[in-house]
């Protein structure tokens, strides 16, 4: 069975960077498929922020895409997810998620983390 | 890129059918047929409901199905029940990056 648990700070300051990680366990991130990172604003709709491959391969939602970095460590089994210059707008409950297959392109998110509440404030 | 269009509440009584609207552009749903749709319970994380436009995943219900037309895509659901009070929303690849719907609220009356 495939889990994936999130980690991280639960308050950032503004304008710091916002680091969580996604642990996954019973599935080799190095066995293929993207991996993500979807946040929630509180009472809000879900926003794609990003997706990796186990070989570094990126690609980011454009309105957040200068902030955004999304690392891989196969080693531990874990992707990482870094926002940087947060404000209060960043507030979410940040969620990791298995994306598609390499050949495929649909965004078919079928396995999910329990999700992480971050929230900016001073 | 915007979020795709969703109504903001639908609602139906047990054993009805419900259809929830997706709507996009010809840059996303309209040029993909990869369009997939989330059921959310308040306090939990969203479950694939449905992938590729119309593909069920194993152990969803066959209650619901999804179909596209034009820069629409659907969700319905058939014979309501009292669990699929939910929160849904769709997901559409839209080259190089993808997007959700605002969501719907599903009401069993």
């Amino acid at each position: 069975q495939v889990q994936l648990q999130e980690s991280g700070p639960g308050l950032v300051k503004p304008s710091e960077t916002l680091s969580l990680t996604c642990t996954v366990s019973g599935y080799s991130i190095s066995s293929g498929y993207y991996w993500g990172w979807i946040r929630q604003p509180p009472g809000k709709g879900l926003e794609w922020i990003g997706s990796i491959y186990h070989s570094g391969s990126t690609y980011y939602n454009p309105s957040l895409k200068s902030r955004v970095t999304i690392s891989v460590d196969t080693s531990k089994n874990q992707f990482s997810l870094k926002l940087s210059s947060v404000t209060a707008a960043d507030t979410a409950v940040y969620y990791c998620a298995r994306d598609s297959p390499e050949d495929s392109s649909s965004p078919d998110f079928d396995y999910w983390g329990q999700g992480t509440l971050v929230t900016v404030s001073s | 890129q915007s979020a795709l269009t969703q109504p903001a509440s639908v609602s139906g009584s047990p054993g009805q059918s419900i259809t929830i609207s997706c709507t996009g552009t010809s840059s996303d749903v309209g040029s993909y047929n990869l369009v997939s749709w989330y059921q959310q319970h308040p306090g939990k994380a969203p479950k694939l409901m449905i992938y590729e436009g119309s593909k069920r995943p194993s152990g969803v219900s066959n209650r619901f199905s999804g179909s596209k037309s034009g820069n629409t895509a659907s969700l319905t659901i058939s014979g309501l029940q009292a669990e699929d009070e939910a929160d849904y929303y769709c997901c559409s690849y839209a080259g190089s990056s993808k997007v959700f719907g605002g969501g719907t609220k599903l009401t069993v009356l």
